[in-house]
């Protein structure tokens, strides 16, 4: 199975200030198509995960601009431009390129 | 709106069954995949297995392979986890998502498996 490890695990960060999470593969994500399947999502206190970024920088409807993500191969970020109250929770990334789809630990942000 | 509303959670005994069922709204449900993800208390996510569009693979995660058996009903819009032989490590909160890169989640249903 491919193991997602992600750093930090916990992140406390000033309101308006920057934050950076880090997620590396076992394996290398890029699939036979040429896409790479990495996905990042946001879980807020007591709510369902939600997809934040697809294929490493794609962001889904809805999400603001302050968030973005990046890398490839098996080296992934997720940044966070200005960090805000509503930002509060755990982000985790996960692979889609091989079966079993495999998460990171998580990554709990929190407003110092 | 996509929504998908899961329920047929519950308590049940160690080596008990129970089946999960999502209901989905607001896409083309026959023609997406769609996925379970489970989540134990305090702990994170962990896939359990994948349907696709019509319904004619399926994937799982060895830890629940030959126990759980995912199916769906495209006439329904309805996405089902038979889950048989449960065991206490099957406790968790169990989602439903559409495809399997869980672009859109449901609340979850909570599965306690204690006797």
């Amino acid at each position: 199975d491919v193991v997602m490890t992600q750093s930090p695990l916990s992140l406390p960060v000033t309101l308006g200030q920057p934050a950076s999470i880090s997620c590396r593969s076992s394996q290398s994500l890029v699939y036979s198509d040429g896409n790479t399947y990495l996905n990042w999502f946001q879980q807020r206190p007591g709510q369902s995960p939600r997809r934040l970024i697809y294929g490493v920088s794609n962001r889904d409807s809805g999400v603001p601009d302050r968030f973005s993500g990046s890398g490839s191969g098996t080296d992934f970020t997720l940044k966070i431009d200005r960090v805000e109250a509503e930002d509060v929770g755990v982000y985790y990334c996960m692979q889609g390129s091989h079966w079993p789809r495999t998460f990171g630990q998580g990554t709990k942000l929190e407003i110092k | 709106e996509v929504q998908l509303l899961e329920s047929g959670g519950g308590l049940v005994q160690p080596g008990g069954s129970l089946r999960l069922s999502c209901a989905a709204s607001g896409f083309t449900f026959s023609s997406s995949a769609m996925s379970w993800v489970r989540q134990t208390p305090g702990k994170g996510l962990e896939w359990v297995s994948t349907i696709t569009d019509s319904g004619g693979r399926t994937y799982y995660a060895d830890s629940v392979k030959g126990r759980f058996t995912i199916s769906r009903d495209n006439s329904k819009s309805t996405l089902y986890l038979q889950m048989n032989s449960l065991r206490a490590e099957d406790t968790a909160v169990y989602y439903c998502a559409k495809t399997s890169h869980f672009q859109f989640w449901g609340q979850g249903t909570l599965v306690t498996v204690s006797s």
